[in-house]
């Protein structure tokens, strides 16, 4: 079974970039029509897509978060990373990585804190 | 965007009673649909994909189906390890999004 995991800062400073990154072990990232997403929740809240990237690099984002959102693969490494820039404090939340288009496999998540 | 519209947002019930929780899609997404787990701290886990199947290893008391744009998932007999907060979401069409969510307690 593939598993997925996320690092990276937890404490983002506001109007600055978060990074993320998700590293795939016990598969290649390039191996069948899977796509990779990023997905979050704010403390107590619901889940969020933010967006996805399949293995050739076409990305597709949310339309509210798609001015500040970047992904990228790496297939060399296996990973796939996020970028979300001008982050204030609505950013903060736990962010997973997750296989797509059946999310059966989801990391741990990564609690990103937004302040100064 | 195709909203996701989940009831109830919680709901109490006993032991053993038989659970019911619905997400109406505000437009088509054929059986584009997944049902997810989420317990406190924890990633959502998938139990129901594309509306009606049973993911492996998810016990049987867990079904979905589909009628239109709405989706029913259940809980046969409900049991203490199932609280958690139940989620909905669809894939048919960008973004994807996920409902409210439904919060199942024990009475």
């Amino acid at each position: 079974q593939v598993q997925l995991q996320e690092s990276g800062p937890g404490l983002v400073k506001p109007s600055q970039t978060l990074s993320l990154t998700c590293t795939v072990s016990g598969g290649s990232i390039s191996t069948g029509s899977y796509y990779w997403s990023w997905i979050r929740q704010p403390a107590g809240k619901g889940l969020e897509w933010i967006g996805r990237i399949y293995a050739s690099g076409s990305a597709n984002y949310n339309p509210s978060l798609k001015s500040r959102v970047t992904i990228l693969v790496d297939t060399s490494k296996n990973q796939f990373s996020l970028k979300l820039s001008s982050v204030t404090a609505a950013d903060t939340a736990v962010y997973y990585c997750a296989r797509g288009p059946v999310y059966d496999s989801w990391g741990q998540g990564a609690l990103v804190t937004v302040s100064s | 965007d195709t909203q996701m519209t989940q009831s109830p947002s919680s709901l109490s019930a006993s032991v053993g009673d038989r659970v019911t929780i619905t997400c109406q899609a505000s437009q088509d997404i054929s059986n584009y649909l997944h049902w997810y787990q989420q317990k406190p701290g924890k990633a959502p886990n998938l139990l129901i994909y594309d509306a009606s199947n049973l993911e492996t290893g998810v016990p049987s008391r867990f079904s979905g189906s589909r009628s239109g744009t709405d989706f029913t998932f259940t809980i046969s007999s409900l049991q203490p390890e199932d609280v958690a907060t139940y989620y909905c979401q669809q894939y048919h069409n960008l973004p994807l999004t996920f409902g409210g969510g439904t919060n199942v307690e024990i009475k």
